[in-house]
């Protein structure tokens, strides 16, 4: 099956920095990407997802990269607010996108 | 739209015990799923469904039973809880397809098993 791996598993920025999270994939297969904010005792809430046949994705202060020969793909956050301390989580599927898999989480905390 | 609901939000069980996790939803979606997630390991997928009358195991199936009678629900059975079933308990929904793939998660069901 597939296995994603996610880094870091916790990052401390200052407001108004940038945070980057990065996940990588093992199934060349693998064709959507998405990402899931969770604030604490929340239910996981979609941010942004990319397909592979898109490098990048932008929505507002949040972007998304894919590069799929190295099978990585990583969440850019530029101008950090505390709002935007959670934890984020990667995902992965394939085909008609009914099994995802998760990678392990990182724990943003964004410093005022 | 209530959305994706489940319940109980909090259970305590016993070794040995038996009980189900119930999971609804009104968006007339056809893909339900069930993920648990401990700490410093995310969400694993438990089951799946694609429709009613079909589920599938995902990564970590085994103590867990799940069926499909409806659209709307997928109930998630523990047979005989261990204590290694603590974690938090999510269902998530989504049209299906390869368009609308957003999936929506429930609010959680938290399970202690002493």
């Amino acid at each position: 099956g597939e296995n994603v791996e996610q880094h870091p598993s916790t990052l401390s920025v200052q407001e108004g920095d940038s945070a980057v999270i990065k996940c990588t994939y093992s199934d060349s297969a693998s064709n959507y990407f998405p990402w899931y904010k969770q604030e604490l005792g929340k239910r996981p809430q979609l941010i942004i997802d990319i397909r592979s046949n898109v490098g990048e994705k932008k929505d507002q202060r949040i972007a998304v990269t894919l590069n799929k020969t190295a099978k990585h793909f990583s969440l850019h956050i530029t101008e950090t607010q505390p709002e935007d301390s959670a934890v984020y989580f990667c995902a992965a599927s394939k085909g008609n996108f009914n099994k995802f898999y998760f990678g392990s989480g990182t724990k943003l905390n964004v410093k005022p | 739209n209530a959305g994706v609901t489940q319940t109980p939000k909090f259970q305590v069980l016993k070794t040995g015990q038996s009980m189900t996790l119930q999971c609804a939803q009104d968006m007339n979606h056809e893909y339900m799923s069930w993920y648990r997630q401990d700490p410093g390991m995310g969400l694993r997928l438990i089951h799946y469904s694609v429709g009613a009358g079909i589920t599938d195991q995902g990564e970590v199936p085994n103590g867990y039973n799940v069926s499909r009678s409806t659209t709307e629900d997928f109930p998630l059975r523990l047979l005989s809880a261990a204590p290694s079933q603590t974690s938090v308990y999510f269902c998530a929904s989504s049209y299906g397809g390869r368009e609308l793939v957003t999936q929506y998660f429930g609010p959680g069901t938290r399970l202690l098993v002493l």
